[in-house]
């Protein structure tokens, strides 16, 4: 069956310290793995996809195929960056996306 | 470009009605995916239209029912609603051509059974 885990529902960071949200998958072929945000009265927006290897707001997420995880990332956590963090994944076709439960983010200033 | 728009925002209904839910994609896509996200959770995948077809569907009972028109936008039907039907429903567009087709979402028709 297709998964996606994000363990913790919560998490809060001081201004300036790293941050790291949890993802881990399960997918038997090969997925496509994004994290969606959604900043408060917005709607879901993508922040990054593994396959554009791109680095977003200062976010990167490294995909670890022998852990099946992946983690998104920030050396140095903002207050614009509290919002609620959605890690997905989609097959090669895209016609079906699983999502994470969630992770909300506070950034304590 | 307004985006992914979708209609109404919010609606109330009682058990055993049905309800019609409406999505625009954005301009120039031509996939509309639905979503329901109950409160907590993250969205969960009801179904996919292409080329006016369901081309995938979720574990949503038969009772979630869809259609996609010739100008790609969508409409989410629920039939003999339940209380556990309340939920925020998301409509999402995306490109077929794009590999993976990244979703691009609306803002949601919040749906409130009593």
């Amino acid at each position: 069956a297709q998964r996606v885990t994000q363990p913790e529902k919560l998490l809060s960071v001081f201004k300036g310290a790293p941050v790291e949200l949890k993802c881990n998958y399960s997918y038997s072929g090969s997925p496509e793995l994004f994290w969606y945000v959604q900043y408060s009265r917005q709607r879901l927006q993508l922040l990054l996809r593994h396959i554009s290897r791109e680095s977003i707001k200062g976010f990167t997420a490294d995909l670890n195929k022998g852990e099946t995880s992946f983690h998104l990332k920030k050396p140095f956590a903002q207050e614009e960056d509290s919002a609620m963090y959605y890690c997905a994944l989609s097959g090669l076709t895209g016609n079906q996306f699983y999502f994470g439960t969630g992770t909300s983010l506070t950034v304590i200033p | 470009d307004a985006g992914v728009t979708q209609s109404p925002t919010h609606l109330i209904k009682t058990r055993g009605q049905q309800v019609t839910l409406r999505c625009s994609p954005k301009s120039g896509h031509d996939t509309v995916s639905w979503y329901q996200q109950a409160l907590g959770q993250g969205p969960q995948f009801i179904f996919q239209y292409y080329e006016e077809e369901e081309r995938q569907r979720g574990n949503f009972p038969d009772r979630f029912s869809g259609h996609q028109f010739p100008n790609y936008s969508s409409e989410l039907n629920v039939n003999a609603l339940l209380l556990g039907d309340s939920a925020l429903y998301l409509c999402a567009s995306s490109l077929a051509r794009d590999i993976y087709q990244p979703q691009h979402f609306g803002d949601g028709t919040r749906l409130s059974i009593l």
